[in-house]
């Protein structure tokens, strides 16, 4: 059974870099056919898709986040992973990751992990 | 982008009563070649993930209760609770997957009455 856990700091100084990082069971990242994405949900409010790592290596961001973006991939230790520079308040979220299952030309997120809260402040 | 919009905010339904929740996008999400809605929808409880529910606008995902059903087309869609249960109890958001970003709506949340 495919499970994703998410893993990180919990709370980053503004102006600092978000690194979180999404562990895959369950399958092989370098193997899969399907995509690795990365959600957000600001508290009390709805989800915003971060960037996506496909299979084939590349990857795609959020025009909104892209600057200060970069998704990579540990296929040694079946991890997939996310950086946002520069924080502010406003990137503080819960911060999910989930497999992209892969469609023409894309596709819906199942299944999705737990979720991390990242909260930006001094 | 495509901006995925949610009516209404919220409702309130009796159990054993019919849910109706709307999503519109603001353009089509039909992909001609295939003649497929390039639609989702999650149902979300309070402190959970989001769980997938049904894609391509009406297929239903492995596992999820009859009474979830999705229709519509282009740019309209529905998500119907036939017959509400204590367990529907969440918040319901629909996501298009037919262009980049991916966009998802604002959510509906569903509480008894």
């Amino acid at each position: 059974q495919l499970q994703l856990q998410e893993s990180g700091p919990g709370l980053v100084e503004p102006s600092e870099t978000l690194s979180l990082t999404c562990s895959v069971s369950g399958a092989s990242i370098s193997s899969s056919s399907d995509d690795w994405g990365w959600i957000r949900q600001p508290p009390g409010k709805g989800l915003e898709w971060i960037g996506d790592m496909y299979s084939s290596g590349n990857t795609y961001y959020n025009p909104s986040l892209k600057s200060r973006l970069t998704i990579s991939v540990d296929t040694s230790k079946n991890q997939f992973s996310l950086k946002l520079r520069s924080v502010t308040a406003a990137d503080t979220a819960v911060y999910y990751c989930a497999r992209r299952i892969k469609t023409n030309p894309l596709g819906w997120f199942d299944p999705w992990g737990q979720g991390t809260l990242v909260t930006v402040s001094s | 982008d495509i901006v995925m919009t949610q009516s209404p905010d919220s409702l309130a339904v009796s159990l054993g009563e019919r849910a109706t929740i709307n999503c519109k996008s603001s353009q089509s999400v039909l992909y001609s070649s295939n003649n497929k809605n390039y639609l989702a929808w999650y149902q979300q409880k309070p402190g959970q993930p989001p769980k997938l529910l049904i894609y391509w606008a009406s297929t239903r995902e492995s596992g999820v209760p009859d009474r979830f059903s999705g229709s519509g087309s282009g740019t309209d869609f529905t998500l119907t609770i036939s017959s509400l249960r204590a367990e529907d109890v969440a918040v319901y958001y629909c996501q298009q997957y037919y262009d980049s970003p991916l966009t998802f709506g604002g959510g509906t949340k569903v509480e008894i009455k």
